[in-house]
């Protein structure tokens, strides 16, 4: 099975709102509502923002929101902040009982 | 939350097996509906699932990887181990271990970086 797609890159001021996207396919994103969102800043783990598609585990900031329309969920986070400054991937249940991940999406605040 | 650790050789020769253990604290391995997983990350790429062994001790691989790959678990311990047989340059990668809970990975260890040297 293929990575889902992500942009490469997403830039914003601080204040503004950024949108990644997360494209797959019928097979994985489109079919389950099973979608998580990572962040990960350089040499740190990974850490969960969003699951099953717009749910925020406890402690994530109010910011960050997940939504998903046919095969793309996206991540949006809103009042952008240095802090956001990280990376981001998309992970999605499979047809197949597996987990598959996004390419990444480096978030750049300017 | 639960706390992981990953710790194993970090140069392992072409043909050869990759064996990586993976540290739990902050709950027993036996807790309900936790899937203890490995990942992996080639640079540049996005991170790949490699499999998981189930609290109670079922295994699930991705099947690319299913010839080569094994997950155990040692309970007294509270460790489980990845095992990778035959490598070539091809797994070189960070790899990590992962709670598997619902269907998100809500905890990841620091990753531990594993070259393959010919």
């Amino acid at each position: 099975q293929s990575a889902l797609t992500q942009p490469a890159s997403v830039s914003g001021s601080p204040g503004q709102s950024i949108t990644i996207s997360c494209t797959g396919t019928s097979s994985d994103v489109g079919g389950y509502n099973h979608v998580s969102w990572y962040q990960q800043h350089p040499g740190k783990a990974p850490k969960i923002m969003v699951s099953e598609v717009s749910n925020r585990p406890s402690g994530v900031s109010s910011r960050f929101s997940g939504s998903k329309s046919g095969n793309t969920a996206s991540l949006t986070i809103s009042g952008l902040q240095a802090e956001d400054e990280a990376d981001y991937y998309c992970s999605s249940y499979t047809s197949s009982s597996t987990y598959v991940f996004g390419t990444g999406t480096k978030v750049t605040v300017l | 939350q639960v706390q992981l650790q990953e710790s194993g050789p970090g140069l392992v020769k072409s043909s050869q097996t990759l064996s990586l253990t993976c540290t739990v604290s902050g709950g027993p391995l036996s807790s309900r509906g936790y899937y203890w997983s490995w990942i992996r990350h080639h640079p540049g790429k996005g991170p790949e699932w490699i499999g998981y062994i189930s609290y109670t001790g079922n295994t699930y691989y991705f099947p690319s990887l299913e010839s080569r790959v094994s997950v155990s678990a040692d309970t007294s311990k509270n460790q489980f181990s990845l095992q990778l047989t035959s490598v070539t340059a091809a797994d070189t990668a960070v790899y990590y271990c992962a709670s598997l809970r619902g269907y998100s990975f809500d905890s990841w260890g620091q990753g531990t970086l594993v070259t393959v040297s010919s």
